[in-house]
């Protein structure tokens, strides 16, 4: 079956260090998302892509860098520019009147 | 600026009662409206979206919404709720084409005995 595949599910990053959240998804879908969660404040959009090799920043880019290098393939780094990385990640792909496709998350840690 | 407003934090309703979810938005062009429902740690899923034509929608697990233009509103509603259903649910709003939707904080539902 078709879907979003995010990993890993649960990531735990050091002070100082870069890490980079997985979502791949065999949807054939043209534009992927990265949305912040966190508690009381719904989905925030970090950075979106609606073609390959071509990606714009949301709400709140700062901290974090993205690639489009294959349809397919989606990965968000969180540098260590991101004061407060603890969050729910969840990646998106969209195909034009469906609706949107969610992943089932990366929870991240600072540790 | 593209908004949606959940008036709602929190709702508690006993198993076989009705509900009714508000959604309020604030957006310039013609709404495509999305409710998603999520679980503890869990994605999001679809339960029901809105682009044009009849202003009631069905959805899965026996959700319904209603578009109303006039009050900017996209209400989702369940005759009768399980326990299964307490989980938060989510009203988005976009636009024709892949621009990203703006989503509402999020009500979360409590179901009782």
């Amino acid at each position: 079956d078709g879907g979003i595949t995010q990993s890993p599910k649960y990531l735990f990053r050091k002070e100082g260090q870069n890490v980079t959240l997985s979502c791949e998804q065999n949807l054939n879908h043209d534009a992927m998302y990265w949305y912040r969660q966190d508690p009381g404040q719904g989905l925030r959009l970090i950075y979106y892509s609606q073609i390959v090799n071509d990606f714009q920043k949301g709400d709140i880019a700062e901290g974090y860098s993205v690639s489009r290098e294959k349809k397919e393939s989606f990965p968000l780094t969180v540098t260590s520019a991101q004061k407060n990385p603890t969050a729910f990640y969840l990646c998106a792909s969209n195909k034009q009147g469906y609706g949107y496709t969610f992943g089932s998350g990366t929870r991240l840690t600072v540790v | 600026a593209q908004s949606v407003t959940q008036p709602d934090i929190h709702i508690t309703v006993s198993e076989g009662a009705s509900l009714e979810l508000r959604c309020n938005y604030s957006y310039g062009a013609t709404p495509y409206l999305f409710w998603y429902v999520q679980s503890p740690g869990q994605g999001l899923q679809l339960l029901l979206k809105y682009f044009s034509g009849d202003t009631l929608v069905q959805g899965i697990k026996g959700f319904e919404a209603e578009f109303k233009r006039s009050q900017s509103s996209f209400n989702l509603r369940k005759p009768s709720v399980h326990w299964s259903d307490a989980a938060e649910y989510f009203c988005a709003v976009g636009a024709r084409g892949n621009t990203p939707l703006v989503f509402g904080k999020g009500t979360r539902l409590s179901v009782i005995a």
